[in-house]
């Protein structure tokens, strides 16, 4: 069954380092999404991108965060100037179709900002 | 966006036993959506309920869209151990606004 692939499984960095986290999407879906989940707290949405552009962020997604389609089958997340309350489980998601589709998610990458 | 609560956040059941937990919308949902997330993994699709006062079951597990489409649940009859994780409710839209979820733990 395809998958949604995330690397690197865990990342550390300085805090004020940039760093960029990896996805590959399953290939025949157009709908990807960037979620985030803190130690023992809920999912919480991020970003959901279409068509090569934005088409939902939450709150959470300041000018600090920005997402991209490098080639045809990369999807990534930036943190620029990454902050201790970034620490989290980050996990990348597509769909086939937008909206009321089932979300697909990748194992997710462990940040951990020092 | 859409608000999902869910109650309780903690389950603890004893093996053999049934449970439910319970999701509220503050709002009219076009459908819900629930996943399942094992202890150190990440959400899976479970189910999704459109239709006003739907019921659908996978075996042992039995979810319900309210007629009003503002609330649904999960319930799960003789828990097994393989029922451990957390249990999130979440109303699409381009998004995935998920609920607190119930954490369900077994004893065996």
């Amino acid at each position: 069954e395809p998958e949604v692939t995330q690397t690197p499984s865990h990342q550390v960095t300085q805090m004020g380092q940039e760093v960029i986290l990896r996805c590959v999407p399953i290939s025949n879906h157009l709908y990807f999404y960037w979620y985030r989940q803190i130690l023992g707290q809920k999912v919480e949405f991020l970003v959901s991108f279409y068509n090569n552009e934005i088409s939902e962020k939450s709150e959470i997604f300041d000018d600090q965060f920005s997402v991209e389609r490098p080639d045809g089958s990369n999807f990534t997340l930036k943190i620029r100037s990454t902050k201790l309350e970034d620490s989290a489980m980050y996990f990348c998601a597509s769909s086939e179709g937008g909206g009321n589709q089932p979300q697909h998610f990748g194992d997710g990458t462990r940040l951990s900002i020092l | 966006g859409q608000q999902v609560m869910q109650i309780p956040q903690y389950q603890h059941v004893q093996e053999g036993e049934d449970f439910t937990t319970y999701c509220n919308s503050s709002t009219t949902l076009s459908n819900i959506q629930w996943y399942k997330q094992r202890p150190g993994g990440h959400p899976v699709f479970l189910i999704q309920l459109v239709k006003s006062g739907e019921v659908k079951k996978q075996k042992r597990l039995t979810f319900q869209f309210g007629e009003a489409k503002k609330n649904s649940s999960l319930h799960i009859t003789a828990t097994q151990t393989t029922d451990v994780g957390t249990y999130f409710c979440a109303a699409p839209d381009y998004k995935l606004s998920f609920g607190a979820g119930t954490t369900v733990t077994v004893r065996a």
